[in-house]
This record gives structure tokens, sequence and C-alpha cells, in this order.
């Protein structure tokens, strides 16, 4: 079954250190590959996005993911938390036989100490 | 331009009742999906419209419903509620139905059944 894995359900990191949220999906046919982030309260907004063009993609508030398709892998990264980035963060799958369909991974809860 | 909106915010049912939900897509945008959200399933599929026309549907029992007008808005309807239906309710926008289009999400109608 086509589907997505975030490994880490809750991850904590001190303000300024690095971020690395962990994803990997099922490689049954080439994907489109996005990060969406969710507030509190608040609904998804698209961080960034994997499209077959650039292996690297950056997106917004600083945030990128690099395409692994040996390692079936789309890990998010960032070089320095902030507090606002806390919030829970959804790697998101589309395979191109399914239309719009959305397959969402579980979700991983990013907490920034200060 | 005005995002994606979700009419009501939030709404209180009783088991048994029915419901309907509605979304604004962004101007220009003909594809419409809706996804469940709940703290045990995560975010899950239920359908995507394109152009009044359902295009696909995830894996939800008949009692979910929608349908599409020929503005692009969407309505959904939740017959028979059951206390399991309590959730959140997210609809997305794109402007057309493909694997690399991005969806934009409103910020989602809260349901709870009681």
């Amino acid at each position: 079954a086509q589907s997505v894995t975030q490994l880490d359900s809750h991850v904590s990191v001190s303000e300024g250190t690095p971020v690395l949220l962990r994803c990997n999906y099922s490689s049954s046919y080439s994907p489109s590959l996005f990060w969406y982030v969710q507030h509190p309260n608040k609904g998804l907004q698209l961080l960034l996005k994997y499209t077959s063009a650039a292996t690297l993609v950056k997106g917004i508030n600083g945030f990128e993911a690099e395409f692994k398709k040996s390692e079936t892998s789309f890990h998010l990264t960032k070089p320095s938390a902030h507090m606002s980035d806390a919030a829970e963060y959804f790697c998101v799958v589309r395979y191109y036989n399914q239309g719009g369909k959305l397959i969402f991974g579980q979700g991983t809860e990013l907490s920034v100490k200060p | 331009k005005a995002g994606v909106t979700q009419t009501p915010r939030y709404l209180i049912k009783t088991r048994g009742q029915q419901v309907t939900l509605s979304c604004s897509p962004i101007s220009g945008h003909r594809s419409v999906s809706w996804y469940q959200q709940t703290p045990g399933q995560g975010l899950q599929f239920l359908f995507e419209y394109f152009s009044e026309t359902q295009r696909n549907k995830g894996n939800f029992p008949g009692r979910f419903s929608g349908r599409q007008f020929s503005n692009s808005r969407s309505e959904m309807n939740v017959s028979t509620l059951e206390l399991g239906d309590s959730a959140l309710y997210l609809c997305a926008s794109s402007s057309v139905t493909g694997v690399q289009e991005t969806q934009y999400f409103g910020p989602g109608t809260r349901l709870l059944v009681l």
C-alpha cells in the first residue's frame, strides 16, 4: 500500500539549534512530496514541495528538505530553530495515479525550548 | 486573493442528526478536496471534486457525501451522525487536479457530536 511514515511523533530542540524531522515514503511510483505545518487551532500551511525538479527544496521560514530516492526519504531540516517553529508538521505524499488524494504521515510535534 | 473559507467554524450536533459543511475555494480554483482530522486516525482523505464531478473517494462509509457547484463551492454532508464523527474537517483547493498541484487548506470546521 502507498504510505508515508514520519519516524518521530515528537521532537524537542532548544532555540537556535538545528531541526531534523524525518519522513519516509513507499516507492510504488514517483511521488510528489510536501511538508505542511499546523499551528494550534489553525489550518495547514504549505512549507515546501518536491515535484521531480531539484532534489534539494527550499521552503518558507528557513526550512528545506532533500529528496533521496535511494533511501525513499524526504527529511525536513532547519539550521536554527525559533520559538515560533513549535507546531505539528506533516509529511505528505501524492502519487500520479491517485489524482488529488493526499496521503498524510501521522505528524511530528516539534517543541522548541528557550 | 482571499484564502479558502469554511463555514461554520464550529458545530455541535447530537447522534443521529445530519450536518452540512461548506467550503469556498480560492478564486479561480476548480478542485476541492475534503479531509477528516482526528487524534486517533490523523488526517484522512474523504473525497475530491473537480468541475462538479467527484474524481476520487476515500474509505469512508456512504453516510459521508459531498457535491460541488458550478462556482466551485463545495459542500460535505454527514448523515446519521455517530460519536466517532467528531473531528476537524478540512477543505483544500487547487487550481487543477494534478499530482504536482499544491493544495491550499482552509481553517477547518470543528464538529462535536454528543
